[in-house]
């Protein structure tokens, strides 16, 4: 079965320090992956998908097929980054859309 | 409206109560996602539909959940003779794209079902 894997519940930084999420999933296969994010109150929205190799808010994630990761990175963490954190990695078909079991990062002042 | 809309947004229920959850998606998307969301826990898919067609209830995790998509627009999500268990944020989500990838999801708030 395709599996996510979001090592990490809870994720504490200060702010300006570098922050990692990880994300390993299994699959074999061109994949399409993205991040999603989920701010206190709001809705679950998209951070951002691999295939647009774009930033948003500083934020980045490289796929890695050798390791099967897809982590998302920021130099500099701010305080406005803390939420929950989903990776969605690739789906065997496209009906199935997996999410991980999240990571909350908590950016201390 | 201009976003997937949920409703109710809170429904607390005895055991044994049938439930209904409403979603209204984006106008135009044709694919349509319920996902159950345990406290802690990441969502969980429960089934898809494109357009009126339900092409996957295989996260459906029993014969007493039931979803559907009548006109291809409005979606429900039924719950009959409720458990405890089934105590869960329920998220529906709605996308534009059809076929091998299926594009950015847009997700409603969710109903908070609670189940005493």
């Amino acid at each position: 079965a395709q599996r996510v894997t979001q090592p990490e519940k809870l994720l504490s930084v200060f702010k300006g320090a570098p922050v990692e999420l990880k994300c390993n999933y299994s699959y074999s296969g061109s994949p399409e992956l993205f991040w999603y994010v989920q701010y206190s109150r709001q809705r679950l929205q998209l951070l951002l998908r691999h295939i647009s190799r774009e930033s948003i808010k500083g934020f980045t994630a490289d796929l890695n097929k050798g390791e099967t990761s897809f982590h998302l990175k920021k130099p500099f963490a701010q305080e406005e980054d803390s939420a929950m954190y989903y990776c969605a990695p690739p789906r065997y078909n496209f009906n199935k859309f997996y999410f991980g079991s999240g990571t909350k990062l908590n950016v201390k002042p | 409206g201009a976003g997937v809309s949920q409703s109710p947004r809170y429904k607390v229920a005895k055991r044994g109560q049938d439930v209904a959850l409403r979603c209204d998606p984006i106008s135009g998307h044709v694919s349509l996602f319920w996902y159950q969301q345990a406290l802690g826990q990441g969502p969980e898919f429960l089934t898809y539909f494109q357009n009126e067609a339900q092409l996957d209830k295989s996260g459906l995790p029993s014969d007493r959940f039931f979803a559907e998509r009548p006109e291809g627009s409005v979606s429900t999500l039924k719950i009959q003779r409720t458990q405890q268990e089934d105590s869960a944020v329920y998220l529906c989500a709605s996308s534009l794209a059809t076929g091998r990838y299926t594009g950015e999801l847009f997700f409603g708030e969710g109903s908070r079902l609670t189940v005493l």
